[in-house]
């Protein structure tokens, strides 16, 4: 299967500051990515669409400029987020779809678990 | 867009015994429909999907089911085992290519 990345694994910050995630798709190139989001106990929440070359879509209710998103590449996007707060302590997952694939089957990266002090 | 309700929300059985997870739809044109298995702290993992064209489908222990008419698809675990202990997540893709829209998860637990 297709295998995507992701670092840091964990951060702790304080209140803010500013912190980087990567999502990178290894064997394959991804033209759009996925940015979730998952509380404790509680299901997966999209965030936002990555788009290579594109500006990010972003879901209702998600601050495009507290979540800044760059795709610059065709295998890495990042997600930014700036002025952490406490509130925004969760785990985080990227995804993306190799374009072999015909339907939406997704992988996912291994998560970065932020910790806003 | 695409709504995702999934029950139970827990789920406990003894080992050996099956368990159930049912999920419903809303978007009539969705086409694949995924089950996640996500162990504490990590990412979901993709143990069957399902697509469509098809109302059913097998794993070893592991199926799924669908119902197009009624817009349903269903988990169904066989002599579960305590490794199965997690929690299980159903998904359906928005209209077109688009990301997947999760339920809200069923904490399975099985015990020994």
């Amino acid at each position: 299967g297709a295998v995507v990345s992701q670092h840091p694994s964990r951060v702790i910050c304080k209140s803010g500051t500013s912190v980087k995630i990567e999502c990178r798709s290894l064997d394959f190139q991804a033209t759009t990515m996925f940015w979730y989001r998952q509380f404790p106990k509680k299901s997966l929440m999209l965030m936002a669409t990555s788009n290579e070359g594109s500006k990010a879509t972003y879901e209702q209710g998600v601050e495009k400029d507290k979540f800044l998103i760059n795709h610059a590449s065709l295998t890495l996007s990042t997600l930014t987020v700036t002025s952490a707060h406490p509130e925004d302590s969760s785990f985080y997952i990227c995804s993306a779809s190799p374009p072999r694939i015909q339907y939406n089957e997704q992988f996912f990266g291994p998560g970065t678990r932020l910790t806003v002090l | 867009g695409e709504n995702v309700e999934q029950h139970p929300s827990t789920l406990s059985v003894q080992e050996g015994d099956s368990a159930v997870i049912k999920c419903t739809y809303s978007d009539s044109a969705s086409n694949y429909f995924p089950w996640y298995k996500q162990e504490l702290g990590k990412r979901p993992q993709l143990i069957i999907d399902i697509r469509s064209n098809v109302g059913e489908k097998k794993d070893q222990r592991i199926a799924v089911t669908l119902n197009k008419t009624a817009k349903h698809f269903s988990l169904h675990i066989t002599e579960t085992q305590p490794e199965d202990s997690a929690v299980y997540f159903c998904a359906a893709p928005n209209s077109g290519n688009t990301p997947l829209v999760f339920g809200k998860g069923t904490r399975l637990s099985v015990i020994a």
